[in-house]
């Protein structure tokens, strides 16, 4: 059974761009959720998606968004970019969610923001 | 606000020998804690979880301690590895499967030759 696969691995983008990055979960896996992880402060929730809606949510600023698609696969898009938006962002998947131990990760996108 | 935090940045240890890691967290109401590691490249991997009811798990070449007095959590690792060589960090499970969670930075664990 294939993992999560995120895309793409590595991002470059200028102050002021956007950008969009992309999960496809484990087959049959209908909850995503979305992570950013930097060296300072580890490893932050920022939203979980489940059958297309945003179940919950964490404290970031509106300039994070995402969604779920009909095939579970999520996007992650981040506007306006600063420089302190400059991290692994990682997805996870799990069946139905509403449990830690049942996520899988997936390998992450290193965004870096000039 | 509740946080889940490691004790120490770096752990550097020679193959063969044991390793602890530890973790200080918070939420005296969480339901379960658990362990990940994270090679360079790579996603967090799941190691070993434990319910709040216990004070002990093992697994293979991992055991997991709770100390619920003083909020405390430790990994141990038996017999360290090369492989072994990674970032630990440890997370908690609220009650109310809430996923407004946030994870310590890690402990880089080193294994030398």
């Amino acid at each position: 059974k294939a993992g999560v696969t995120q895309t793409p691995r590595y991002l470059i983008k200028t102050r002021g761009q956007q950008v969009t990055l992309s999960c496809s979960p484990i087959s049959g896996h209908r909850s995503v959720s979305w992570y950013q992880q930097t060296p300072g402060q580890g490893l932050q929730f920022l939203f979980e998606y489940f059958s297309e809606t945003q179940r919950n949510k964490g404290n970031f600023p509106g300039r994070f968004s995402g969604r779920q698609f009909s095939n579970s696969r999520s996007e992650m898009n981040v506007s306006t970019l600063e420089l302190g938006d400059s991290a692994l962002y990682l997805c996870a998947s799990s069946l139905i969610g509403g449990s830690l131990r049942e996520q899988y990760f997936g390998p992450g996108t290193r965004l870096t923001v000039t | 606000g509740e946080s889940v935090g490691l004790h120490l940045p770096t752990l550097s240890v020679q193959e063969g020998d044991n390793s602890i890691i530890n973790c200080a967290y918070s939420n005296s109401a969480s339901d379960y804690f658990i362990w990940y590691k994270q090679e360079s490249g790579k996603g967090p991997q799941f190691i070993i979880d434990i319910r709040s009811n216990m004070d002990k798990r093992q697994g293979q070449r991992v055991t997991v301690l709770l100390n619920k007095t003083v909020k405390h959590l430790s990994l141990q690792i038996a017999a360290t590895q090369p492989g072994d060589s990674a970032v630990y960090f440890c997370a908690e499970n609220p009650p109310s499967n809430d996923y407004k969670l946030s994870f310590g930075a890690g402990t880089t664990v080193t294994v030398r030759a």
